[in-house]
């Protein structure tokens, strides 16, 4: 119940394509989603999070869309750069848990230019 | 601003030795995490201080594995004696904690441990 399931596990798109990285939880307590970048070498970074009480955020270049009810998330980032591959995990937490994040395995993103 | 500083970057030593980690948060931020990173189990939360305290150690593999945070700047993860089934990246993170979640992790560039 503890888990989040992120896929694809690899993913590779053009430039200027749409990537989406599709995440989904089983623990209905959670209510804090994050996403993380990670570059080689580097800790993760967030990204952008988003809470159950709107079903989409966008930053920028990068979206997150919430299903709660079908406890799914995904993130899509539009115009996919060449700078933009690294691996993205999803993460979840829930309140009164502190901050104890649960990841997804990660998905290794690579824009082709 | 500094961010996570974790040292050290590398560590390469030989089983059964042990091996000591270091992490000095940002500074004002009251939570802390150790994590492990490998291409088999990803991320994987060990222990989290709050406020110096140990809150959470349930992801500690074994008694082999220990953590301590003596103040609010630094904090150690241990391994005493160390196993090849060790090896991994270890990451720091720290945040603003309080008890609702949601505070962004900030997390260091990791060490990176190869057991022998």
């Amino acid at each position: 119940q503890q888990q989040v399931k992120q896929s694809p596990q690899s993913l590779i798109v053009q430039k200027g394509g749409i990537s989406i990285i599709n995440c989904a939880y089983e623990n209905t307590a959670f209510d804090y989603f994050p996403w993380y970048q990670q570059f080689p070498g580097k800790g993760p970074a967030l990204l952008i999070a988003i809470r159950p009480d709107v079903s989409e955020k966008k930053e920028g270049r990068f979206t997150i869309s919430f299903n709660k009810s079908a406890k799914q998330f995904s993130l899509h980032i539009m115009d996919s750069q060449p700078g933009d591959s690294a691996t993205y995990f999803c993460a979840a937490s829930r309140e009164g848990g502190a901050q104890k994040l649960v990841f997804g395995q990660g998905t290794r993103l690579t824009i082709n230019p | 601003d500094a961010g996570v500083i974790q040292s050290p970057r590398h560590e390469v030593t030989e089983m059964g030795q042990e091996v000591t980690l270091r992490c000095k948060p940002i500074s004002g931020h009251n939570s802390l995490f150790w994590y492990r990173q490998t291409m088999m189990r990803g991320l994987e939360l060990l222990i989290y201080f709050n406020n110096n305290v140990p809150i959470d150690d349930s992801g500690m593999p074994e008694d082999r594995f220990s953590a301590k945070m003596p103040n609010a700047s630094f904090s150690t993860l241990k391994i005493q004696p160390s196993e090849p089934r060790d090896s991994a990246v270890y990451f720091c993170a720290s945040s603003l904690g309080r008890d609702r979640g949601g505070q962004p992790q900030h997390f260091g560039d990791g060490t990176r441990l190869s057991i022998l």
